[in-house]
């Protein structure tokens, strides 16, 4: 199975902060990854997919990037309503697999 | 709109089995694969297999082979996922999440059902 490796596990910012955060595979994925934000209680939500293709209805101050195996979603103005966990998730081969999660905390 | 409603909470006895659901509805109900996907309390996501709603045609995650078994019912549109021999380390909530059937996005989770919580406990 690919194994998926985000950092930093937890980051504390505040609203209107730059933040980025990074996944990096054990073996190349080419551009098979997606991003998706979890808050308290609730299902996971997609926010990107094919590493850099924003999900309908996504605000555009989410944004990512990346190929083969090192890739960052980057929130270009932190708002109230973006801190949450979020997970990359590989999606090139069987089985799909998670990374381990980055909490986003308010500084 | 899409809906994924998922079954309510489950408190199971350590080695008896549960069955989650998931009905589906505002899309194509074979036109999407559907996933399951779990998380422990305070842990991250693991995905646990995956079913073609159109033929049936199911795979699973290797740790679970044996003890899991997914099945639907097209002519109510809802799958069904059901666990055996739970053991207290199957306590997590469980998550049905939709797919495209393409072969660039069959793992691309792009609508999830709200979760079911299934406690195993003596």
């Amino acid at each position: 199975d690919i194994q998926m490796t985000q950092s930093p596990s937890s980051v504390s910012a505040s609203v209107g902060d730059r933040v980025t955060i990074t996944c990096r595979a054990s073996q190349g994925i080419s551009s098979w990854l997606a991003w998706y934000q979890q808050k308290p209680g609730k299902a996971p939500k997609l926010l990107i997919y094919a590493a850099s293709s924003l999900q309908s209805g996504v605000p555009s101050r989410f944004s990512g990037s990346g190929s083969g195996t090192d890739f960052t979603l980057t929130i270009s103005s932190l708002q109230p309503e973006d801190f949450a966990t979020y997970y990359c998730q590989q999606a090139n081969s069987f089985p799909p697999t998670f990374g381990q999660g980055t909490k986003l905390e308010i500084k | 709109q899409v809906q994924l409603v998922q079954s309510g909470a489950e408190v199971k006895k350590p080695g008896a089995s549960v069955k989650v659901s998931c009905k589906a509805s505002g899309y194509t109900f074979t036109s999407y694969y559907m996933h399951w996907v779990r998380q422990a309390p305070g842990q991250g996501l693991e995905w646990m297999g995956i079913i073609n709603p159109s033929g049936g045609s199911t795979s699973y995650a290797q740790k679970l082979q044996g003890r899991v078994t997914m099945t639907r019912d097209t002519s109510t549109s809802t799958v069904y996922m059901e666990l055996s021999s739970l053991r207290s380390e199957d306590t997590a909530v469980y998550y049905c999440a939709r797919s495209p059937t393409g072969v660039d996005t069959a793992m691309v989770l792009d609508y999830w059902g709200q979760g079911t919580l299934v406690t195993v406990s003596s």
